[in-house]
């Protein structure tokens, strides 16, 4: 069974640019999780999302950022007009049931 | 709004020494909380599970313990070595977010 699988794994932008994060979540399970970790802090929760609905996303920023997990295919977040301060390691998590989380790789956004 | 804290920052120990890591959170209203490993420039490893009904949970070398009416939880790891060194991370889940701690950076020295 493979892991939670999250691509790229590196990705360079320039500011301005739209920048597109892609996670296939674990076979089996419906429940995913975005997170940010900025340099230096820990990690913050940014959207919830179940195949098709957003449950919770009280931790994205309101403007240039959004999410979806349609019924095929992964799950995407997606920046729009990237700034520096973007720049950040993003992670996705899936769950069966909303309990245990397991976490991908990760996607490191470098804004230039 | 939940805040959860874990000291220490970072912890250095030599091999073999049995160690404890502490996690405490704000809101003692929650499901469940989760320990993770994190190695630099990598993902988060699952490490134990607890559900709020729960008082330990234990795999192998770790055994992580949960008070959670004062708020706190504790992973305990024997016999510590080498490729144990990684930051460890606690999350508690209080409803759909997971509110996770800045972590305790340990390093098991040879």
């Amino acid at each position: 069974n493979a892991g939670v699988m999250q691509n790229p794994r590196h990705l360079v932008r320039r500011r301005g640019q739209e920048a597109r994060l892609r996670c296939s979540p674990m076979k089996g399970h419906s429940h995913v999780y975005w997170y940010r970790q900025l340099p230096e802090e820990g990690l913050k929760f940014m959207v919830y999302l179940q195949k098709e609905n957003i449950i919770d996303e009280s931790g994205m920023p309101k403007e240039r950022f959004s999410a979806e997990f349609p019924k095929e295919g992964p799950s995407i977040l997606r920046i729009q007009q990237v700034v520096r301060g973007d720049s950040a390691a993003y992670f996705c998590a899936s769950s069966r049931s909303g309990d245990e989380q397991y976490f991908g790789p990760g996607t490191r956004l470098t804004v230039t | 709004k939940q805040e959860v804290t874990q000291i220490p920052a970072a912890l250095s120990v030599p091999e073999g020494e049995n160690l404890v890591l502490n996690c405490s959170f704000t809101d003692s209203a929650i499901y469940n909380l989760q320990w993770f490993r994190q190695d630099p420039g990598k993902g988060l490893t699952s490490l134990l599970l607890i559900q709020s009904s729960q008082r330990e949970q234990t795999s192998g070398r770790l055994n992580a313990s949960l008070d959670k009416s004062s708020g706190r939880s504790t992973l305990y790891i024997a016999a510590s070595q080498p490729g144990d060194s990684a930051t460890y991370l606690c999350a508690v889940r209080p409803g759909n977010q997971f509110y996770f701690g800045t972590g305790t950076s340990l390093t098991v020295i040879p």
